[in-house]
């Protein structure tokens, strides 16, 4: 069985600063995907970002990255210049290619004025 | 990109009842998924239900508990039986484009069993 690691429960960040949630993942697949998703108070799940095992470059999606280490099998998620609206649950979830996911136990941030 | 509604968004409902949860997506899509997140919990998925074939359940779900239905490719639902309150959760269903990456959520129904 899969075994994702998002080891930081809860995060505090000021707002305009740059954060980052970590994720690991246990898994023997060469090929994968890794997601965010970020999960409000309203209980909606949204997707963040994605990097698939063999993309050269880390994914960016406007103030999302991932810190991809392959080797480490980590997939941080960096959130830059924070706004009050990021306070939310982030989840972190990887694909080997049933398309199902296994999610991590989650990071509660929250963006502090 | 897909859009994903639920009916109903939240219920209230007593035990021994049963939900029948609807999930309808705005294009044809070969998986989809039903999630149940229990309170403070991370989500776990319940089963995969692809059209034409009977759904596939996880580890510690049964059909009998959570029959689900896909009559098409835009269509499912997901009925919680002989409720408890052991089964208050939200229920999220998800979608996995054909030939991409991406994977949707529904909005979730919050159900609360009293």
């Amino acid at each position: 069985a899969q075994k994702i690691t998002q080891t930081q429960p809860g995060m505090f960040v000021q707002e305009k600063e740059a954060v980052t949630l970590d994720c690991t993942y246990d898994t023997s697949d060469q090929s994968y995907g890794l997601f965010w998703y970020k999960q409000p108070s309203s209980g909606e799940m949204i997707f963040l970002i994605y990097q698939g095992s063999y993309d050269e470059q880390n994914a960016t999606e406007g103030r999302y990255s991932l810190n991809f280490q392959k080797a480490r099998k980590s997939a941080n998620l960096v959130i830059s210049a924070s706004q009050l609206g990021d306070s939310a649950m982030y989840f972190c979830a990887p694909d080997t290619g049933r398309r199902a996911l296994t999610f991590g136990s989650g990071t509660r941030l929250q963006v502090q004025p | 990109s897909a859009v994903i509604s639920q009916k109903p968004s939240r219920d209230i409902c007593q035990r021994g009842t049963s939900l029948t949860i609807q999930c309808q997506v705005d294009s044809q899509v070969t998986m989809m998924f039903w999630y149940r997140q229990q309170p403070g919990q991370s989500l776990t998925l319940i089963a995969t239900a692809n059209q034409g074939s009977e759904a596939t359940y996880e580890s510690g779900f049964v059909i009998d508990k959570f029959p689900i239905s896909r009559p098409n490719l835009t269509f499912s639902t997901l009925t919680v039986s002989n409720m408890s309150p052991e089964d208050s959760s939200i229920y999220l269903c998800s979608v996995a484009v054909d030939s991409s990456y991406e994977q949707y959520f529904g909005p979730g129904t919050r159900l609360t069993v009293t």
